[in-house]
């Protein structure tokens, strides 16, 4: 079964440096987004992805933060000089993209950035 | 606004007991999509199941049931016979344009 893939699965950095997530949606998808977890807490949409532009960001999602499709199969999530307080769990996800944006979305395992 | 409350913060049930965790949304549209996801200690994020506003009828799916009610504004989820295995947190998500909307969740600790 087709399943979203997220590399790395936990990530380390110092504050200040820049990290990059990767996703590989499942391959006949057409949404893609991006959502955060801080620990213990709910589940955050960041930033949703069509047609190689951003179709909707949170105001969680400012300047620091940027996606990108840099090929057919890779969708990234770059943070460009990370705080303490983007320590959390990220999440991918994508859809069919069928029903526009109202399909199912099917998350990826995560990635684990902590921030020290 | 749209709004997903999930009250129940954690629920301990022994194994075999029946559970259901509550759901309760708050959404303008006339036509939405709720969702449930289970977060398993691991940490992913598992679709359990996609309800839409105009489909009215509960669905059961072996031992997990679901009750939509638009009236109370509710779409309830029910474990039967809980297992060990369920011990999770589940997710209530509701769909607003192409970006989900999550309750708190629910910590359910199924003992054997």
């Amino acid at each position: 079964e087709p399943e979203v893939t997220q590399t790395p699965s936990h990530q380390v950095t110092q504050m200040g440096q820049e990290v990059i997530l990767r996703c590989v949606p499942i391959s006949n998808h057409l949404y893609f987004y991006w959502y955060r977890q801080i620990l213990g807490q709910k589940v955050e949409f960041l930033v949703s992805f069509y047609n190689n532009e951003i179709s909707e960001k949170s105001e969680i999602f400012d300047d620091q933060f940027s996606v990108e499709r840099p090929d057919g199969s890779n969708f990234t999530l770059k943070i460009r000089s990370t705080k303490l307080e983007d320590s959390a769990m990220y999440f991918c996800a994508s859809t069919e993209g069928l029903a526009g944006g109202t399909d199912t979305q099917y998350f990826g395992p995560g990635t684990r950035l902590t921030v020290l | 606004a749209q709004k997903v409350t999930q009250a129940q913060t954690e629920i301990s049930v022994v194994e075999k007991e029946d559970v259901t965790l509550d759901c309760v949304y708050e959404t303008r549209d006339t036509t939405y999509y709720l969702f449930w996801y289970k977060q398993p200690p691991s940490g992913e994020l598992v679709f359990l199941i996609r309800r839409n506003s105009f489909d009215e009828q509960n669905e059961i799916s072996g031992r997990y049931s679901w009750n939509f009610q638009k009236s109370t504004s509710s779409f309830n989820f029910t474990i039967t016979a809980s297992q060990v295995v369920d011990s999770a947190v589940y997710f209530c998500a509701l769909l607003n344009t192409d970006k989900l909307i999550f309750g708190t969740g629910t910590r359910l600790q199924v003992f054997p």
